[in-house]
């Protein structure tokens, strides 16, 4: 099983749509956790931290679920500037390949 | 805002040829860490560090080697370019403890390199 695991889609979306995409990983003794965007031909740049209790920014909630070994991110009424890759990370610096989401119009 | 500086944005060269990847940053971070991101692939670690003089192997080091003399700088070195290291190579760096912010990679903005 790899470290961590995300279904690369793409996710192909209506505008205004709600969305929401997981990012399993292995070890169970994993501490810290983010979600990064990643636009076309752009580096990576942090989305947001997950915590244990979830969090919210905004349109934006990430949640962490430590019995299944995953994290989520949900967007809700979504743009088509949320188009991008959205790469998971788990214990600070161990990337996910990352899942593609497109906005349509 | 940190900012992490990469040297060249392109570069080409031939297989064989010794290939220096400089990154930069201003904020005084502890880590620094180099990337490589291919298709398919995402991004895999090749080499970190945590201090001045310090390196670790990450996931993928081998045909690269890293070089830390002052605390803002991380170089990638590859001693002999072959065609599969062709890649986007992104250098990143963070802050440690327990401050907000802390543990955040801050990327540059990427170095493809072209063996031929």
């Amino acid at each position: 099983r790899k470290e961590v695991e995300q279904d690369p889609g793409p996710f192909n979306v209506p505008e205004g749509a709600t969305v929401a995409f997981n990012c399993t990983y292995s070890n169970s003794a994993s501490q810290s956790f983010f979600w990064y965007r990643q636009d076309c031909r752009k580096e990576p740049k942090l989305l947001m931290s997950v915590y244990s209790s979830g969090n919210e920014d905004g349109r934006f909630t990430a949640q962490l679920n430590r019995a299944s070994q995953y994290i989520s991110l949900l967007i809700r009424d979504s743009k088509l500037s949320d188009s991008a890759t959205y790469l998971c990370v788990v214990n600070r610096v161990i990337f996910g390949k990352g899942t593609r989401l497109h906005i349509l119009p | 805002d940190v900012k992490v500086t990469q040297s060249s944005r392109y570069l080409v060269k031939r297989t064989g040829e010794k290939v220096f990847l400089e990154c930069v940053q201003d904020m005084d971070h502890e880590n620094m860490f180099w990337y490589r991101q291919d298709p398919g692939l995402g991004l895999r670690l090749i080499y970190f560090s945590y201090d001045v003089k310090m390196k670790e192997k990450g996931d993928i080091p081998e045909g690269y080697s890293v070089s830390r003399e002052k605390k803002e700088r991380f170089s990638l070195i590859l001693e002999s370019a072959s065609t599969n290291q062709t890649s986007m190579y992104l250098c990143a760096s963070s802050t440690s403890g327990r401050l907000s912010g802390a543990n955040v990679l801050t990327f540059g903005a990427g170095s493809r390199l072209t063996v031929l």
